[in-house]
């Protein structure tokens, strides 16, 4: 069965600081990717996606992800956090080239930014 | 474009009662997806809809069912409610598959009592 990783459950930054947090994944076939954020009171928003193609994949709001496929894994970063991006990041998979297939999500890792 | 519609945003309800939640996805999205989000077990996938048929289901007891509507509004169901029950439970809509994502709704609070 398919699984999603999350190493950090809570990690606290400092604006200005560089964010990397931990995604990886247990399918040995063709996947999908996603990282999803939910902000303080508000809904789960997609950040970014990883379909195919190139590994570095660019999102909203300055975050990137990338893809190591030898790895399993799907980190997601940000050269430069702000304030604003305290929230909670999850981290998804779905099986590729599959229709109906259902979305795993991590358990989340929150990111609380000291301004 | 509307965004997914949840309603009631929050419910509190004494064991051993039933609750329905609603669910209007984005127009012309016809899988609808329910999740329920706790604080130690995260997102957990309850069950999936497309066309009026549950296509996919996770690993929750008969308690908890669903359906989905002509017009692809869902429903889910949660009978004979247990303290566990207590949670926010998120509904998702995608064009046709989830492969390609999903636009979440903000959710029904549910506190069982």
């Amino acid at each position: 069965a398919q699984s999603v990783s999350q190493h950090n459950h809570h990690v606290i930054l400092s604006e200005a600081a560089s964010l990397e947090l931990g995604c990886n994944y247990s399918y040995g076939g063709t996947v999908n990717l996603f990282w999803y954020v939910q902000y303080p009171g508000q809904h789960l928003q997609l950040l970014l996606k990883y379909f195919s193609g190139d590994p570095l994949v660019k999102g909203i709001k300055g975050f990137e992800a990338e893809f190591i496929k030898s790895k399993f894994s799907f980190n997601l970063r940000k050269p430069s956090v702000q304030w604003s991006d305290t929230a909670e990041y999850f981290c998804a998979v779905t099986r590729g080239y599959s229709s109906a297939s259902k979305i795993i999500f991590g358990s989340g890792t929150r990111l609380s930014i000291r301004p | 474009k509307a965004g997914v519609t949840q309603t009631p945003r929050y419910l509190i309800k004494t064991r051993g009662q039933q609750v329905t939640l609603s669910c209007s996805p984005i127009s012309g999205h016809r899988s609808v997806s329910w999740y329920q989000q706790t604080p130690g077990q995260g997102l957990q996938f309850l069950f999936e809809y497309f066309s009026e048929t549950q296509r996919n289901k996770g690993n929750f007891p008969g308690r908890f069912s669903g359906r989905q509507f002509s017009n692809s509004r869902s429903e889910m169901n949660v009978s004979t409610l247990e303290l566990g029950d207590s949670a926010l439970y998120l509904c998702a809509s995608s064009l046709v598959e989830a492969n390609y994502g999903y636009t979440f709704g903000s959710g029904t609070r549910l506190t069982v009592v």
